[in-house]
């Protein structure tokens, strides 16, 4: 079975600060992972995922995640906090194993004080 | 412009009542799912299709059901036995079947009960 860990509900960061939103996974097989945002009253649109290949994922928006195996981790970080990055942000987890299915973390709420 | 449109965007359920939730999408997409969203909870997957006729149950099934008559849509029906159903609900479709295609989700429903 997989899991997906995102430590606490809130993360405050000043405008201009960095980001950074912490996701650990559990996987028996060789991940994908994914970084989702939903804005209030929004549907979720993806940030990036990761598949195979460069560990180290650019997004959209500026949001970037790196992939390390050995910390079973895929944090999402943006050098610079703008405004319009205040959001929920959720880490998902698959794989091509047997009966995989998308697995979605509880969420973290980004706010960006000016 | 394509994408996914749900309707109502609020919804009101009587004790009792069995009320549908709308889902279409025009971007020729094989595969729909339905998800719940709880404060604090994440997505929970109720429902997916990955074909016409066709539809698995997802971790939270119970109380609810859905048709996949058409590719376009695939309608949510919360029925009296979901004894919980106040929450925000969200249709997502894909382009393919496998666990990690991208998602592309709809605005979502809140549903509450009077």
């Amino acid at each position: 079975a997989q899991s997906v860990t995102q430590l606490g509900s809130h993360v405050s960061v000043s405008e201009g600060a960095l980001v950074l939103l912490r996701c650990n996974y559990s996987s028996s097989v060789p991940p994908y992972l994914f970084w989702y945002v939903q804005y209030p009253n929004q549907g979720l649109q993806l940030l990036l995922k990761y598949t195979t290949g460069a560990t180290l994922v650019k997004g959209i928006n500026g949001f970037e995640a790196e992939f390390k195996k050995s910390e079973t981790s895929f944090h999402l970080t943006k050098p610079s906090a703008h405004m319009s990055d205040a959001a929920e942000y959720f880490c998902a987890v698959t794989s091509t194993g047997a009966n995989s299915k998308l697995t979605f973390g509880k969420g973290i709420t980004l706010s960006v004080r000016p | 412009d394509g994408g996914i449109t749900q309707s109502p965007k609020y919804l009101f359920r009587k004790e009792g009542q069995n009320v549908t939730l709308s889902c279409e999408q025009n971007l020729n997409h094989d595969a729909m799912y339905w998800y719940r969203q709880d404060p604090g909870q994440g997505l929970r997957l109720i429902y997916y299709s990955q074909i016409v006729n066709d539809f698995q149950k997802g971790d939270i099934a119970e109380g609810y059901s859905v048709s996949r008559e058409k590719k376009e849509s695939f309608p949510l029906t919360v029925t009296s036995a979901q004894k919980n159903p106040t929450a925000f609900y969200l249709c997502a479709s894909s382009i393919g079947t496998t666990t990690n295609e991208k998602l592309f989700f709809g605005s979502g429903t809140q549903l509450s009960v009077l």
